[in-house]
């Protein structure tokens, strides 16, 4: 199994709502990343979990939080979100970290904040 | 000197063409070029990669040609296809990190 997963594929949500993001994979990696892309840009770095831990934020707004409850499992939990933050939300995972590896991505869940 | 310049930001060729895209950077502490594909809806999906020990490196259709002393590597696609047609983001990575720096990207239409 060489797939991450993420769910939903789809989301649209309010700038009051409480959502979360899922991403999963069975590759046995030990590196997991949330990467955040706007149409017709680059995927940008938001937060990397290295063996269940927290090793990278990069400066990213409170009103996202990530939470890693086992190797295999990543969660992005959205709070209070604003129309900017609409894009594609991709997950990606490596076999460990210290790099460079190769990024297995997922096919994004793509959030629209009305 | 972070930034990995991309270019061109959009390309059509011929079925059967040869689309070469390029990539620059300034930072010679990278040592890991890869090069990704992406359709609409999807994520990124690795295509070939390369260090900067090798001046070539071929998978199928793919082939990554790297100088190092211009700090310059491209993508040739061979034989191009209508299901080439994507966008391709060349990146940059240096070991004991787990930042990638993208390039901008090239949308790359392949016409039967």
């Amino acid at each position: 199994d060489t797939e991450v997963t993420q769910t939903p594929k789809h989301l649209v949500m309010g700038m009051t709502n409480k959502k979360s993001l899922k991403c999963e994979q069975h590759m046995g990696h030990r590196a997991m990343y949330w990467y955040k892309q706007k149409a017709k840009k680059p995927p940008e770095l938001m937060f990397v979990y290295s063996y269940e831990k927290l090793s990278i934020n990069e400066s990213v707004p409170s009103r996202f939080s990530p939470e890693c409850p086992n190797s295999s499992l990543l969660n992005l939990h959205l709070h209070a979100l604003q129309p900017e933050d609409s894009a594609l939300y991709l997950c990606a995972s490596s076999r460990d970290s210290t790099g460079p590896e190769k990024l297995f991505f997922g096919s994004g869940t793509q959030l629209s904040v009305l | 000197q972070q930034q990995v310049k991309q270019s061109p930001q959009s390309l059509i060729v011929q079925k059967g063409g040869i689309p070469i895209i390029n990539c620059a950077y300034e930072n010679t502490a990278f040592d890991y070029f890869p090069w990704y594909q992406q359709f609409p809806g999807k994520g990124p999906a690795l295509l070939i990669a390369i260090r900067p020990d090798v001046s070539e490196k071929k998978e199928g259709r793919f082939t990554i040609s790297f100088n190092k002393s211009a700090k310059q590597f491209s993508l040739h696609i061979m034989d191009s296809q209508p299901g080439d047609s994507a966008t391709y983001f060349c990146a940059a990575s240096r070991t004991g990190t787990y930042k990638y720096i993208f390039g901008t990207g090239t949308r790359l239409k392949v016409l039967a």
